[in-house]
């Protein structure tokens, strides 16, 4: 099946600076992936729509000049938080759509973690 | 606002055991999926629902979506320890060709003890 990888598995960082998470479709072209937020225990919450060649969709309430989203290929998207702080701990999941599969199926990566301090 | 209402949010029962998980909404959905959450992982697809009405059998896990395709529930028999996990129902937004956004309901977070 369609794999999807989302890089760096987990983070640690200081308060102030800025993390990049990477999430790349490795068998299919995805000119559409999302990004999503996720607390202990809860649900995954859609921050943004990213699509290939053009800006990002958010959702309300989520800031664009603090979560950086970038999908300059068919196979890349990349998700900055910039001047991370503690609040913005959490788990970030992206997924791409595989238009080449029935119904068109999403799929997910593994998960950011994180932390920071 | 189209939201999905998950239910329970809970569940712990004993290996054997059957459960059904309920997802809900007011509004009419082109398709819902189920997904299976580990801790520290991203959710994995365990199928797709697209005709109302529609009822897909995965071993021991039944999924079946309302003829209205605005609910849709999950039904596991004999329940294991492997079973155990965050099980995500999400509907799709949008209508006509292509999917579209998701929405997911609150989870269900499913224990199953030995």
């Amino acid at each position: 099946g369609a794999v999807v990888s989302q890089h760096p598995s987990w983070v640690i960082c200081k308060s102030g600076t800025s993390v990049k998470i990477e999430c790349r479709s490795l068998d299919f072209q995805a000119t559409t992936m999302f990004w999503y937020r996720q607390f202990p225990k809860q649900s995954l919450m859609l921050m943004a729509t990213s699509n290939e060649g053009s800006k990002a969709t958010y959702e309300q309430g989520v800031e664009k000049d603090k979560f950086l989203i970038n999908h300059a290929s068919l196979t890349l998207s990349t998700l900055t938080v910039t001047s991370a702080h503690p609040e913005d701990s959490s788990f970030y999941i992206c997924s791409a759509r595989d238009r080449g599969q029935p119904n068109e199926k999403l799929f997910f990566g593994s998960g950011t973690q994180l932390s920071v301090l | 606002t189209q939201l999905l209402e998950q239910s329970p949010q809970f569940l712990s029962i004993q290996e054997g055991e059957n459960l059904t998980v309920y997802c809900n909404s007011s509004s009419v959905f082109s398709s819902l999926q189920w997904y299976r959450q580990e801790p520290g992982e991203g959710p994995v697809l365990l199928v797709t629902v697209v005709t109302g009405g529609e009822v897909k059998k995965l071993k021991r896990l039944t999924f079946q979506f309302g003829d209205a395709r605005k609910d849709s529930s999950l039904h596991i028999t004999a329940a294991q320890p492997g079973d155990t996990g965050l099980y995500l129902c999400a509907g799709a937004r949008n209508y006509g060709g292509s999917q579209g956004n998701l929405i997911f309901g609150k989870g269900t977070k499913l224990s199953v003890k030995p």
